[in-house]
């Protein structure tokens, strides 16, 4: 079975630190992804990554960097969080796009409040 | 443009009724994929079935099963005989042929009450 697995599942941090979510994949799969969750807004893509060093910038990727230096390890970094960011933020990982098998398998999220 | 409309943002059902979540999609794409996945309660999406633009077979599994209609843009699903774990979010899902990007729906939360 596809495991994601995510740093932490609940993080409380004060507005201007940095912040590190981690996650990582153990499938060997090319793409991963990071989004944020909030009620009513669904899934919103932050950044999407498609092999090591390479990212893309999704819907949402002001206030965010990340870094993916292993192909199962993809990093979202909050340069300096606000309380705007504090949210659920879920990690995902699937094969290379043109696959038939290509859904998302997700970790169990990381809920960020920022004080 | 590619979009997916959950219209139901909430629905309650009694135990053993049926209930059916709607999802309807837009894209010009002739090659695509739909998802759909469950968050239950502990918040991780699990992946319940995936279809592709070519394949309007409608799927049973248990207690589940799907429609997907290319003539009206909809892959509903629907829960026989609801249980209380089924009480859960819901969220259908987009990927068109050759990109990376998958659209999600904002989601129907089932609660299913005994």
């Amino acid at each position: 079975d596809v495991k994601v697995t995510q740093s932490s599942r609940y993080l409380v941090k004060r507005t201007g630190e940095k912040v590190f979510l981690e996650c990582v994949q153990d499938m060997d799969h090319e793409n991963m992804f990071w989004y944020r969750q909030d009620p009513g807004l669904g899934l919103r893509l932050i950044y999407f990554s498609y092999d090591v060093k390479m990212k893309e910038k999704g819907d949402i990727p002001e206030g965010y960097s990340v870094s993916r230096e292993k192909k199962e390890r993809f990093s979202l970094i909050l340069e300096s969080a606000s309380t705007n960011q504090t949210s659920m933020y879920l990690c995902a990982s699937s094969l290379i796009a043109g696959t038939s098998y290509n859904e998302q398998f997700f970790g169990p999220g990381t809920r960020l409040t920022v004080l | 443009a590619q979009k997916v409309t959950q219209a139901q943002t909430e629905i309650s059902v009694v135990e053993k009724e049926d209930v059916t979540l709607d999802c309807v999609y837009e894209t010009r794409d002739t090659t695509y994929y739909l998802f759909w996945y469950k968050q239950p309660p502990s918040g991780e999406l699990v992946f319940l079935i995936r279809r592709n633009s070519f394949d309007e077979q409608n799927e049973i599994s248990g207690r589940y099963s799907w429609n997907f209609q290319k003539s009206t843009s909809s892959f509903n699903f629907t829960i026989t005989a609801s249980q209380v774990v089924d009480s859960a979010v819901y969220f259908c899902a987009l990927r068109s042929g050759g990109t990376y990007k998958y659209i999600f729906g904002t989601g129907t939360r089932l609660k299913v009450l005994a």
